[in-house]
């Protein structure tokens, strides 16, 4: 079975400051995808960023960057730059690629970020 | 439609009555997932289709909920004999392939928050 861990209820970053939002996920299936989604006030799931699990490169999306460990089984969310629309909760997922693999995504508990002027 | 669309976006009702929460994909998607969300809680898996076909209902927490997508396009979850522990915000969600590729990010409705009273 899979399972994603987000260890930070809550993070408090600085506008325009870089944060961090941490995520380790277990599998034993070795070919996977790690998705992150934004979760603002008004509920909508907005995806952000995706990592194929034998993709060579850190993904980057804008302001957002995977900072991707294979070996350490952590995909964490960087996001520069911060800017008050970005407080929101923020959703670490991951999905196996194989045929016989589960096809939906599975979720962490997610953390929420706040922006302070 | 341009979106995921889920009716009604609020459910109450009493604790024993049935209640049908409906999903409209994006046009063209081939998959369509259904997912419950606790408060402050990432989305926890129900069930998904291919087309018409029910892949993996594994999530569906006791007989009482069911699901169907008769002609591969709008989906209805059925929940029957509600409790109160089945309160949650229900969320659709669809993508474009069936998920054998990498990169099929899943988007996602607005969601159904059902009351139990």
């Amino acid at each position: 079975a899979q399972k994603i861990t987000q260890t930070q209820p809550g993070m408090f970053v600085q506008e325009k400051e870089a944060v961090t939002l941490d995520c380790t996920y277990d599998t034993s299936d070795p070919s996977y995808g790690l998705f992150w989604y934004k979760q603002p006030s008004s509920g909508e799931m907005i995806f952000l960023i995706y990592q194929g699990s034998y993709d060579q490169q850190n993904a980057t999306e804008g302001r957002y960057s995977l900072n991707f460990q294979k070996a350490r089984k952590s995909a964490n969310l960087v996001i520069s730059a911060s800017q008050l629309g970005d407080s929101a909760m923020y959703f670490c997922a991951m999905r196996l690629l194989m045929d016989t693999g589960r096809r939906a995504l599975t979720f962490g508990s997610g953390t929420r970020l706040q922006v302070q002027p | 439609g341009a979106g995921v669309s889920q009716s009604p976006r609020y459910k109450v009702t009493k604790r024993g009555q049935d209640v049908a929460l409906r999903c409209d994909p994006i046009s063209g998607h081939v998959s369509l997932y259904w997912y419950r969300q606790a408060l402050g809680q990432g989305p926890e898996f129900l069930t998904y289709f291919n087309y018409e076909a029910q892949q993996d209902k594994s999530g569906l927490p006791n007989d009482r909920f069911s699901a169907e997508r008769p002609e591969g396009s709008i989906s209805t979850l059925t929940i029957q004999r509600t409790e109160q522990r089945d309160s949650a915000m229900y969320r659709c969600a669809s993508s474009l392939r069936n998920n054998r590729g990498p990169n099929t990010e899943a988007f996602f409705g607005q969601g159904t928050r059902l009351t139990v009273v």
